[in-house]
Order: structure tokens, then C-alpha cells, then sequence
């Protein structure tokens, strides 16, 4: 069966703290990984997409990699404004889109 | 107005009432979506709209009934709910749905509320 696995549920972070969120997935057929970041009472924004083993993407004071089992999201040095909650989404080759049940980053000042 | 756009963004009901949630996207997309966001679950995929037409029911029950005019408007409608019912129901759209790696761009939602 395929399925995506966020980890931790929640992560409390100082300014300035880095650390690193994980998407584990087991899937048929890997077609892509999507990123996204949701804020409270607003819907998920798309951050990025990663196609292919060994790929990274970087935006800001974000930057995403992608193994054959897994995926991170990296956060340098985070700002309380980088609070929220981050989505991955693996992309299968059937065109399905699974998500998983996200990881909730409080960053305090 | 660019993006995907939700109204209402809240909605109460009862559980016999008749409501309808629409969705109107302005980025020239084809496929438009639905997903259910419950607490502590991840987004379920409700249906699938492709050109107009519905590519995928995933075995939602009948009282959520979808309809899609054209390729900007996507309406949800509701009839008879259940308190379980109640979630954030979020509309989506993207290229087309086949197309490698387009991402879907979602609205804000809205938030159902079931008495």
C-alpha cells in the first residue's frame, strides 16, 4: 500500500534554531515529491517540487532533498515568520497525489 | 483576482439543509479538485474534474454532490450532511491532471461546520 509518513508531528524551534523536517514514503511508482507550507484558516502553498533522487531545491532560508525512500526539509537558521505547518505530497505514477498528515513548526523569538 | 478562490470561507449548517461551496480559479488551469481536511489526517481527495469532466470520484457518498461548467468553476454540493462532515474542504486546480509534475495550487477553503 502506499504511504507517506511526516516526522515529527510538531516541532517547537528557537530563532536562529536549524533543524530539519522528514516525508518518508513507500509508493508503487515515484512520478514526483511536492512541498507545501499551510498557514492557519489558509489553504497549502506550493514551495517545491522534486523529481528525482540526489535533486535539492532551495528557497530562502528553505531547502529540500530528495533520496529513493525520503525526503527533508531543511530550515536554516528560522524566523517566527517561518511558523507553520508543512505538507509533503508524493506524486505517483498513476498521476494519484498522497499527502501526508504534515509536521506543525512553531518558531519562537 | 489571481489564484484559486473559496466562498464562503465558513458555512454552518444543519444536518437537512442544502448549501453549495464554489471554487473559481483564475490561472488558465484545466484540472480542478476536491479534498477534505480533517484534524490530524492527511488531505483526502474527494473528485477530480479534467476538461470539464470528472475523472475520478473517490467513493465519496452521495449527499456531496460536484459540479463542474467549465474549466474556472467548480461547485461542492451539500445536502443532508453528517456531523462528520464537518472539516476544511479545499478546492484545488492545476494544469491538467497527467501532466508531469504540475503542482495543484489550492484556495484558502472553506470551513464546514455541521450542527
Amino acid at each position: 500500500e502506499d504511504q507517506v509518513t511526516q516526522s515529527p508531528e510538531a516541532l517547537r524551534l528557537q530563532e536562529g534554531e536549524s533543524s530539519s523536517l522528514n516525508c518518508s514514503y513507500t509508493v508503487s511508482g515515484l512520478r514526483g515529491l511536492f512541498w507545501y507550507r499551510q498557514d492557519p484558516g489558509k489553504g497549502p502553498e506550493f514551495l517545491f517540487t522534486l523529481y528525482s533522487a540526489g535533486e535539492e531545491k532551495e528557497k530562502e532560508r528553505l531547502k529540500a532533498t530528495l533520496t529513493k525512500k525520503e525526503s527533508f526539509l531543511h530550515i536554516t537558521a528560522p524566523k517566527p515568520e517561518d511558523s507553520a505547518t508543512y505538507l509533503c505530497a508524493v506524486h505517483l505514477n498513476t498521476d494519484k497525489l498522497i499527502f501526508g498528515t504534515g509536521t506543525r513548526l512553531q518558531v519562537f523569538p | 483576482e489571481t489564484g484559486v478562490t473559496q466562498t464562503p470561507r465558513h458555512l454552518v449548517m444543519g444536518m437537512t439543509n442544502k448549501k453549495s461551496l464554489k471554487c473559481e480559479q483564475h490561472l488558465g488551469h484545466n484540472a480542478m479538485y476536491w479534498y477534505k481536511q480533517s484534524a490530524k489526517k492527511p488531505l483526502e481527495l474527494m473528485f477530480v474534474y479534467n476538461f470539464k469532466e470528472q475523472t475520478e470520484n473517490n467513493s465519496v457518498p452521495s449527499r456531496f454532490s460536484p459540479e463542474c461548467p467549465n474549466s474556472s468553476h467548480l461547485f461542492l454540493h451539500l445536502h443532508t450532511l453528517q456531523p462528520e462532515d464537518s472539516a476544511l474542504y479545499l478546492c484545488a486546480s492545476s494544469h491538467s491532471t497527467g501532466t508531469s509534475n504540475q503542482p495543484q495550487h489550492f484556495g484558502d477553503g472553506t470551513r464546514l461546520s455541521i450542527l
